[in-house]
């Protein structure tokens, strides 16, 4: 079965530190992409990073990025030097490509900066 | 800029209504979808599309139908409108194979009461 499990419902981090926030996925699909979104409280959802899955270095986007371990296939956000505009729903996706780019999300993790 | 708009912010609606939500995207995408978010099981995939006319179930069908009569825009349709679907309606849409995710929809905030 094809899943995305976030296993931190909430986390918290204090501003200027760095946090990860978990995602591991299941496939048997060789060929998918892993996103993640932010979702802040306005409700907007927000494009970070992508990485594919025969991306041999891991994706990074500014002060984003993705630690990709296929083995595990776990697909970890890393963002440094926390903000306090950071504070919000964070949603880690997968595309199957061979299912007409078909995507499945996990169920979020809510990160809270504090100052 | 480009866009993807959902027709309606918030929407009140009776159990047993015909429910429409419409979704206009101008980014010339072949594909498109609706999700629904619900407080600690994210998005859940209802259909999507990927060329006009054609429609593949999602996750969670149970209750909706969809059309898509053009490639701008992708419909989702609440045969019988029920409390559980109470709900928040995310539409998207992405050219296929794109690496730069979805552009989503600000979203429909459905209320069947």
């Amino acid at each position: 079965a094809q899943k995305i499990t976030q296993t931190q419902p909430g986390m918290f981090v204090q501003e200027k530190e760095a946090v990860t926030l978990d995602c591991t996925y299941d496939t048997s699909d060789p060929s998918y992409g892993l996103f993640w979104y932010k979702q802040p409280s306005s409700g907007e959802m927000i494009f970070l990073i992508y990485q594919g899955s025969y991306d041999q270095q891991n994706a990074t986007e500014g002060r984003y990025s993705l630690n990709f371990q296929k083995a595990r296939k776990s697909a970890n956000l890393v963002i440094s030097a926390s903000q306090l505009g950071d504070s919000a729903m964070y949603f880690c996706a997968m595309r199957l490509e061979t299912s007409y780019d078909k995507v499945i999300f996990g169920p979020g993790t809510s990160l809270s900066v504090i100052p | 800029d480009v866009k993807v708009t959902q027709s309606s912010r918030y929407l009140v609606k009776r159990t047993g209504e015909k429910v429409f939500l419409e979704c206009v995207q101008d980014m010339d995408h072949e594909n498109m979808f609706w999700y629904r978010q619900d407080p600690g099981l994210g998005l859940r995939l209802i259909y999507f599309s990927y060329d006009v006319k054609m429609k593949e179930k999602g996750d969670i069908p149970e209750g909706y139908s969809v059309s898509r009569e053009k490639k701008e825009r992708f419909s989702l349709i609440l045969e019988s409108a029920s409390t559980n679907q109470t709900s928040m309606y995310l539409c998207a849409s992405s050219l296929f194979g794109g690496t730069y995710g979805y552009t989503f929809g600000s979203g429909t905030r459905l209320t069947v009461v």
